[in-house]
Protein backbone atom coordinates (compact mmCIF):
# COMPACT_ATOMS: atom_id res chain seq x y z
CA UNK A 1 0.00 0.00 0.00
CA UNK A 2 1.28 3.62 -0.98
CA UNK A 3 2.47 5.64 1.91
CA UNK A 4 3.68 9.25 3.17
CA UNK A 5 7.16 8.86 4.23
CA UNK A 6 9.09 11.39 5.85
CA UNK A 7 12.97 12.08 6.97
CA UNK A 8 14.63 12.38 9.46
CA UNK A 9 12.54 10.76 12.30
CA UNK A 10 14.20 12.73 14.87
CA UNK A 11 16.46 15.77 14.41
CA UNK A 12 18.00 17.90 16.85
CA UNK A 13 19.29 21.20 16.14
CA UNK A 14 20.79 24.36 17.91
CA UNK A 15 18.74 27.84 17.89
CA UNK A 16 19.52 29.76 14.70
CA UNK A 17 20.21 26.73 12.54
CA UNK A 18 18.49 26.00 9.03
CA UNK A 19 16.99 22.84 9.40
CA UNK A 20 15.05 20.75 6.07
CA UNK A 21 12.48 18.40 6.54
CA UNK A 22 11.97 16.21 4.14
CA UNK A 23 8.65 14.56 2.82
CA UNK A 24 8.23 12.06 -0.26
CA UNK A 25 4.02 12.30 -0.64
CA UNK A 26 2.29 9.59 -2.34
CA UNK A 27 3.22 9.51 -6.39
CA UNK A 28 -0.34 10.22 -7.96
CA UNK A 29 -1.48 12.76 -5.00
CA UNK A 30 -1.84 16.34 -6.28
CA UNK A 31 -1.80 18.23 -2.89
CA UNK A 32 0.38 18.47 -0.10
CA UNK A 33 0.30 19.74 3.58
CA UNK A 34 2.95 20.05 6.42
CA UNK A 35 1.07 20.08 9.40
CA UNK A 36 3.26 20.64 13.47
CA UNK A 37 2.40 19.20 16.74
CA UNK A 38 3.44 20.19 20.12
CA UNK A 39 3.89 18.09 22.46
CA UNK A 40 0.91 17.64 24.53
CA UNK A 41 -0.78 19.62 21.88
CA UNK A 42 -3.20 19.44 18.81
CA UNK A 43 -2.51 19.07 15.19
CA UNK A 44 -1.68 22.50 13.84
CA UNK A 45 -2.02 23.44 10.11
CA UNK A 46 1.22 25.01 8.69
CA UNK A 47 0.76 25.37 4.85
CA UNK A 48 -0.75 23.81 1.73
CA UNK A 49 0.97 23.09 -1.47
CA UNK A 50 -0.21 22.67 -5.41
CA UNK A 51 0.83 22.98 -8.58
CA UNK A 52 4.17 24.39 -7.55
CA UNK A 53 2.94 27.02 -5.75
CA UNK A 54 1.76 27.71 -1.69
CA UNK A 55 -2.33 27.36 -1.49
CA UNK A 56 -2.95 28.30 1.78
CA UNK A 57 -0.98 29.12 4.95
CA UNK A 58 -1.46 29.80 8.45
CA UNK A 59 -0.56 32.71 10.62
CA UNK A 60 2.37 30.03 11.87
CA UNK A 61 4.26 29.70 8.69
CA UNK A 62 5.80 33.20 8.91
CA UNK A 63 8.93 34.41 7.08
CA UNK A 64 11.37 31.98 8.39
CA UNK A 65 9.66 28.77 6.65
CA UNK A 66 9.38 27.66 3.35
CA UNK A 67 8.07 24.76 1.84
CA UNK A 68 10.01 23.55 -1.91
CA UNK A 69 8.90 20.45 -4.13
CA UNK A 70 12.47 20.15 -5.79
CA UNK A 71 11.64 17.52 -7.57
CA UNK A 72 9.25 14.99 -8.41
CA UNK A 73 9.09 13.51 -5.48
CA UNK A 74 10.30 15.55 -2.45
CA UNK A 75 8.51 18.13 -1.17
CA UNK A 76 10.62 19.71 2.14
CA UNK A 77 10.06 22.07 4.79
CA UNK A 78 12.76 24.42 5.58
CA UNK A 79 13.02 26.80 8.59
CA UNK A 80 15.40 29.34 8.24
CA UNK A 81 16.58 30.38 11.66
CA UNK A 82 15.18 27.72 14.54
CA UNK A 83 13.98 29.08 17.68
CA UNK A 84 13.19 26.81 20.49
CA UNK A 85 9.47 27.48 20.05
CA UNK A 86 10.01 25.13 17.04
CA UNK A 87 10.70 22.25 18.95
CA UNK A 88 8.00 19.66 17.54
CA UNK A 89 6.43 16.87 15.05
CA UNK A 90 5.72 18.11 11.69
CA UNK A 91 3.56 15.85 10.02
CA UNK A 92 3.90 15.99 6.10
CA UNK A 93 0.58 14.44 4.50
CA UNK A 94 -0.81 14.30 0.83
CA UNK A 95 -4.23 13.76 -0.65
CA UNK A 96 -4.88 12.89 -4.39
CA UNK A 97 -7.69 15.83 -4.58
CA UNK A 98 -11.01 16.32 -5.90
CA UNK A 99 -14.24 18.26 -5.16
CA UNK A 100 -15.57 16.50 -2.36
CA UNK A 101 -15.06 16.58 0.88
CA UNK A 102 -13.81 13.33 1.94
CA UNK A 103 -10.18 12.63 0.25
CA UNK A 104 -8.40 11.23 2.97
CA UNK A 105 -5.00 12.82 3.79
CA UNK A 106 -2.73 10.55 4.38
CA UNK A 107 -0.12 11.51 6.86
CA UNK A 108 3.70 10.48 6.96
CA UNK A 109 4.80 9.27 10.53
CA UNK A 110 6.32 12.81 11.30
CA UNK A 111 9.82 14.34 12.51
CA UNK A 112 10.24 15.06 15.63
CA UNK A 113 12.27 18.60 16.12
CA UNK A 114 13.77 19.41 18.83
CA UNK A 115 15.45 22.60 19.07
CA UNK A 116 17.95 23.07 21.65
CA UNK B 1 -14.32 30.18 11.34
CA UNK B 2 -14.22 26.33 12.10
CA UNK B 3 -13.65 25.13 15.07
CA UNK B 4 -13.74 21.61 16.67
CA UNK B 5 -14.51 20.94 20.51
CA UNK B 6 -13.07 17.91 22.40
CA UNK B 7 -14.50 18.00 26.44
CA UNK B 8 -12.80 15.17 27.22
CA UNK B 9 -9.20 15.14 27.55
CA UNK B 10 -9.10 11.67 29.40
CA UNK B 11 -11.27 8.61 29.30
CA UNK B 12 -10.72 5.15 30.62
CA UNK B 13 -12.31 1.69 29.56
CA UNK B 14 -12.57 -1.08 30.55
CA UNK B 15 -11.83 -3.85 28.00
CA UNK B 16 -14.55 -4.99 25.57
CA UNK B 17 -16.83 -2.54 26.62
CA UNK B 18 -17.73 0.27 24.35
CA UNK B 19 -16.84 3.98 24.40
CA UNK B 20 -18.07 7.20 23.25
CA UNK B 21 -15.65 10.10 22.57
CA UNK B 22 -17.14 13.25 21.97
CA UNK B 23 -16.89 15.89 19.44
CA UNK B 24 -18.94 18.82 18.31
CA UNK B 25 -18.14 20.87 15.56
CA UNK B 26 -18.53 24.53 14.81
CA UNK B 27 -18.45 25.75 10.64
CA UNK B 28 -21.43 27.96 8.55
CA UNK B 29 -20.16 25.52 5.44
CA UNK B 30 -22.94 23.36 4.13
CA UNK B 31 -20.60 21.08 2.81
CA UNK B 32 -17.55 19.91 5.00
CA UNK B 33 -16.10 16.25 6.25
CA UNK B 34 -15.37 14.99 9.38
CA UNK B 35 -12.39 12.71 10.30
CA UNK B 36 -11.23 10.80 13.16
CA UNK B 37 -7.48 10.07 14.00
CA UNK B 38 -5.92 7.83 16.30
CA UNK B 39 -2.43 8.36 17.49
CA UNK B 40 -0.40 5.90 19.80
CA UNK B 41 2.33 6.32 21.36
CA UNK B 42 4.88 6.37 18.37
CA UNK B 43 3.28 9.42 17.31
CA UNK B 44 2.01 8.59 13.87
CA UNK B 45 -1.67 9.97 12.60
CA UNK B 46 -4.15 6.67 11.54
CA UNK B 47 -7.41 7.41 9.95
CA UNK B 48 -10.09 5.78 10.96
CA UNK B 49 -13.29 7.30 10.02
CA UNK B 50 -14.72 9.72 7.66
CA UNK B 51 -18.71 11.49 7.40
CA UNK B 52 -19.54 13.85 5.40
CA UNK B 53 -22.08 16.51 5.71
CA UNK B 54 -24.29 15.49 3.14
CA UNK B 55 -24.15 11.92 4.39
CA UNK B 56 -28.18 10.11 5.34
CA UNK B 57 -26.45 7.30 7.18
CA UNK B 58 -23.94 7.56 9.88
CA UNK B 59 -20.11 6.09 8.91
CA UNK B 60 -18.69 2.45 10.20
CA UNK B 61 -15.78 1.03 10.20
CA UNK B 62 -15.19 -2.51 11.94
CA UNK B 63 -15.33 -1.24 15.65
CA UNK B 64 -15.52 2.17 14.50
CA UNK B 65 -18.84 4.36 14.00
CA UNK B 66 -19.58 7.73 14.10
CA UNK B 67 -22.71 8.84 15.54
CA UNK B 68 -23.76 11.85 13.57
CA UNK B 69 -26.11 14.68 14.70
CA UNK B 70 -26.30 17.82 12.22
CA UNK B 71 -28.53 19.52 14.03
CA UNK B 72 -26.65 20.00 17.59
CA UNK B 73 -23.32 19.71 15.74
CA UNK B 74 -21.51 17.07 17.04
CA UNK B 75 -19.67 14.09 15.34
CA UNK B 76 -18.99 11.42 18.20
CA UNK B 77 -16.86 8.37 17.83
CA UNK B 78 -17.79 5.17 18.68
CA UNK B 79 -15.27 2.38 19.91
CA UNK B 80 -16.85 -1.02 20.28
CA UNK B 81 -15.07 -3.91 22.37
CA UNK B 82 -12.60 -2.10 22.97
CA UNK B 83 -8.58 -3.61 23.01
CA UNK B 84 -6.19 -2.75 24.73
CA UNK B 85 -4.51 -1.24 21.76
CA UNK B 86 -7.22 1.02 21.33
CA UNK B 87 -5.18 2.69 24.35
CA UNK B 88 -4.07 6.12 22.47
CA UNK B 89 -5.03 9.84 21.68
CA UNK B 90 -7.83 10.25 19.26
CA UNK B 91 -8.65 13.35 17.39
CA UNK B 92 -11.75 14.80 15.95
CA UNK B 93 -11.11 16.63 12.56
CA UNK B 94 -13.16 18.63 10.21
CA UNK B 95 -12.69 20.27 6.70
CA UNK B 96 -15.08 22.48 4.99
CA UNK B 97 -15.81 22.23 1.27
CA UNK B 98 -13.68 20.82 -0.94
CA UNK B 99 -11.57 18.01 -0.76
CA UNK B 100 -8.29 19.92 -0.62
CA UNK B 101 -8.58 22.44 2.42
CA UNK B 102 -6.83 21.60 5.40
CA UNK B 103 -7.84 19.94 8.21
CA UNK B 104 -9.13 21.91 11.89
CA UNK B 105 -7.73 19.35 14.68
CA UNK B 106 -9.73 18.71 17.90
CA UNK B 107 -7.67 19.32 20.82
CA UNK B 108 -7.66 15.30 21.29
CA UNK B 109 -8.73 12.62 24.03
CA UNK B 110 -6.69 10.22 25.44
CA UNK B 111 -8.40 6.83 25.57
CA UNK B 112 -6.48 4.67 28.14
CA UNK B 113 -8.45 0.82 28.24
CA UNK B 114 -8.29 -1.18 31.15
CA UNK B 115 -7.95 -4.74 31.04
Amino acid sequence: EPEVTQTPSHQVTQMGQEVILRCVPISNHLYFYWYRQILGQKVEFLVSFYNNEISEKSEIFDDQFSVERPDGSNFTLKIRSTKLEDSAMYFCASTIGGISSYNEQFFGPGTRLTVL
Amino acid sequence: AQKITQTQPGMFVQEKEAVTLDCTYDTSDPSYGLFWYKQPSSGEMIFLIYQGSYDQQNATEGRYSLNFQKARKSANLVISASQLGDSAMYFCAMREDSGNTPLVFGKGTRLSVIA
